[in-house]
């Protein structure tokens, strides 16, 4: 799978946005870009995944740039239970294709 | 919502001693998987199971890691003599598809802790 670059952290307040980046510059033409969240003492949880367009759910957003070497993880007011590490993850569309786990980016709201 | 049930959470063992950690994925769910996560440490994959086979494994899923689906409903990661080192969290996860438009969704985990 390409790899991705996120900050290693980022800070937010209560009830406001919050745009988490990820950098894919290597990303191939069919491969999808996948968000994961990991609260603490928690397993990894789904929380959308794109291809080209942007996406939205009850969740979060996701804005796909036109180019798709970036993405941008959209939170729309967060709330303390928001506070996780949040993974960008490329999966190809293969058939063997399983979710690699990178760092992520560690996201904390203060209230 | 369905979710990904793991027992039990919490497990201590003596180095050596074999151990059975137990998952029930989301019943239409076809494609199961274990990953682990030592502590401070990334999310890892171990295996992946499709159709009563192993679909692929890591090179952490050595000979000591064995997975079944014993029946309809529970899908098991036994490690047989285990280590120090093996001492994480283990996650079990299913998805309803093995291709990349697929999410999986996870359990809560078991915490394993070998002394």
């Amino acid at each position: 799978d390409a790899k991705t670059t996120q900050p290693n952290s980022m800070e937010s307040n209560e009830e406001e946005p919050v745009h988490l980046p990820c950098n894919h510059s290597t990303i191939s033409g069919t491969d999808y870009i996948h968000w994961y969240r990991q609260l603490p003492s928690q397993g990894p949880e789904y929380v959308i995944h794109g291809l080209t367009s942007n996406v939205n759910n009850r969740m979060a957003s996701l804005a796909i740039a036109e180019d798709r070497k970036s993405s941008t993880l959209i939170l729309h007011r967060a709330t303390l239970r928001d506070a996780a590490v949040y993974y960008c993850i490329l999966r190809d569309p293969g058939a063997n294709s399983k979710l690699t786990f990178g760092k992520g980016i560690t996201l904390s709201v203060r209230p | 919502e369905p979710e990904v049930t793991q027992t039990p959470s919490h497990q201590v063992t003596q180095m050596g001693q074999e151990v059975i950690l137990r998952c029930v994925p989301i019943s239409n769910h076809l494609y199961f998987y274990w990953y682990r996560q030592i502590l401070g440490q990334k999310v890892e994959f171990l295996v992946s199971f499709y159709n009563n086979e192993i679909s692929e494994k890591s090179e952490i899923f050595d000979d000591q890691f064995s997975v079944e689906r014993p029946d309809g409903s529970n899908f098991t990661l036994k490690i047989r003599s285990t280590k120090l080192e093996d001492s994480a969290m283990y996650f079990c996860a299913s998805s309803l598809g093995q291709l990349a438009n697929y999410g999986y969704t996870f359990g809560s985990g078991t915490r394993l802790t070998v002394v």
